[in-house]
């Protein structure tokens, strides 16, 4: 029963440009969560999303991100025109019920961007 | 504003002692906790969770909840040099604390 899959593992993006970042939920998981973990500090969370609906984004900056999850394939998690503080580890986490009902979130392996 | 408070250590222990990391929270409405190891460079692994008042064992960890000081805590019994990583504990509004560092010394 595979974990949850992210990727890239590693993305390097020049200032400006544009990062992608796909996240498969375990199977039978419905709900997928976004975290950014910058070097040092804690996991902050970004956004909260089911079938093509997004449930919570209070933790999405307002600008350059945004983030899905289509009836059909991964979730995504985008960012435009990408600046050095952006470099961060990215992780993705999903749940079969939505996690404020005490059900259990597993993380993914983590996408760490590094912008140059 | 919905916080996790940990002591972001690093704490220090000898091999085979008890360590004690501990973790308040200020939302009375999260109803379970989780408490997640990461090693450096890696992902989080959820250790254990609880979600009834008093202590849940699972092998060498006990976690221990307290609704009413508003606070959990995770023991970890005959520590060991693997288990030196950074644990994040988290309540159920999806919301982690920055993490203790574990330090096991052989």
């Amino acid at each position: 029963n595979a974990g949850v899959m992210q990727n890239p593992r590693h993305l390097v993006r020049r200032r400006g440009q544009e990062a992608r970042l796909r996240c498969s939920p375990m199977k039978g998981h419905s709900h997928v969560y976004w975290y950014r973990q910058l070097p040092e500090e804690g996991l902050k969370f970004m956004v909260y999303l089911q079938k093509e609906n997004i449930i919570d984004e209070s933790g999405m900056p307002k600008e350059r991100f945004s983030a899905e999850f289509p009836k059909e394939g991964p979730s995504i998690l985008r960012i435009q025109q990408v600046v050095r503080g952006d470099s961060a580890a990215y992780f993705c986490a999903s749940s079969p019920k939505t996690a404020s009902s005490g059900n259990t979130i597993y993380f993914g392996e983590g996408s760490w961007l590094t912008v140059v | 504003q919905k916080e996790v408070e940990q002591n972001s250590g690093p704490l220090s222990v000898p091999e085979g002692a008890i360590a004690s990391l501990n973790c308040t929270y200020s939302d009375r409405g999260s109803q379970s906790f989780f408490w997640y190891r990461q090693y450096s460079g890696k992902s989080p692994e959820l250790i254990m969770f609880i979600y009834s008042n008093g202590d849940k064992e699972d092998g060498r960890f006990t976690a221990q909840l307290n609704k009413a000081s508003q606070y959990v805590s995770l023991l970890i019994r005959d520590s060991q040099p693997s288990d030196s990583a950074t644990y994040l504990c988290a309540g159920s509004t999806l919301t982690f604390g920055k993490g203790t560092m574990l330090l096991v010394s052989p």
